[in-house]
């Protein structure tokens, strides 16, 4: 069982926008700022989201993320087939004094 | 470029150890820290712990304390992971990540290696 709770599946039409939610509680979310990861397995995880809803450089502004008291949220506009993988969100917890995931969200492209 | 590569799959037997190296490049490695995360078959990122390239300080995830260790080589700019007494739940992908942290936080962890796959076998 996760720290951060995620819907284990999503999907959406190409150009769609489409929002993936994380839920969380005071001594994570609500505490600390929200990573979010796009992951292909096999692959090496991909930074999308940090602190203050920041961006690597890199990654295009179609992703944003937002928070909300122990909810956070990624969004992403203009879907493309590419972004078809797992979002993870992750998390500082206080109460396990290390970095907690969610479960991940499967992204579907139709 | 930076970059995070790491060594090559391991096949181990239960009960042994497996020691998987990290070697960092195009960027001060002390600056940032070292974060490990794997990933077991069909299952999400599980976060291992972190260490300071800096001064060797480490937290591990609670879930590892006294089975792993993590240390870092700046002569080298490498860092390793060792887990031992090895069991089937330990097959998995293990990535190393350069991360950030703030007062022991990890506040992000924006550079990945390309994994290293570990299979555990009876």
């Amino acid at each position: 069982q996760s720290a951060l709770t995620q819907p284990p599946s999503a999907s959406g039409t190409p150009g769609q926008r489409i929002s993936f939610s994380c839920s969380g509680a005071h001594s994570n979310i609500g505490t600390y700022s929200v990573n979010w990861f796009q992951h292909l397995p096999g692959t090496a995880p991909k930074l999308l989201i940090y602190g203050l809803n920041q961006r690597p450089s890199g990654v295009p502004d179609r992703f944003s993320g937002s928070k909300s008291g122990t909810s956070a949220s990624l969004a992403i506009s203009g879907l493309q087939s590419g972004d078809e993988a797992d979002y993870y969100c992750a998390s500082w917890d206080d109460s396990l004094s290390g970095w907690v995931f969610g479960g991940g969200t499967k992204l579907t492209v139709l | 470029q930076v970059q995070l590569v790491q060594s090559g799959a391991e096949v181990k037997k239960a009960g042994a150890s497996v020691r998987v190296s990290c070697k960092a490049s195009g960027y001060m490695f002390t600056s940032y820290d070292v974060s490990w995360v794997r990933q077991a078959p069909g299952q999400g990122l599980e976060w291992m712990g972190w260490i300071s390239a800096y001064n060797g300080s480490t937290n591990y995830a609670q879930k590892f304390q006294g089975r792993v260790t993590m240390t870092t080589d700046t002569s080298t700019t490498t860092a390793h992971m060792e887990l031992r007494s090895l069991t089937s739940d330990d097959t998995a992908v293990y990535y190393c990540a350069r991360a950030r942290t703030i007062f022991g936080v990890v506040a992000y962890m924006n550079v990945w290696g390309e994994g290293t796959t570990v299979i555990v076998s009876s």
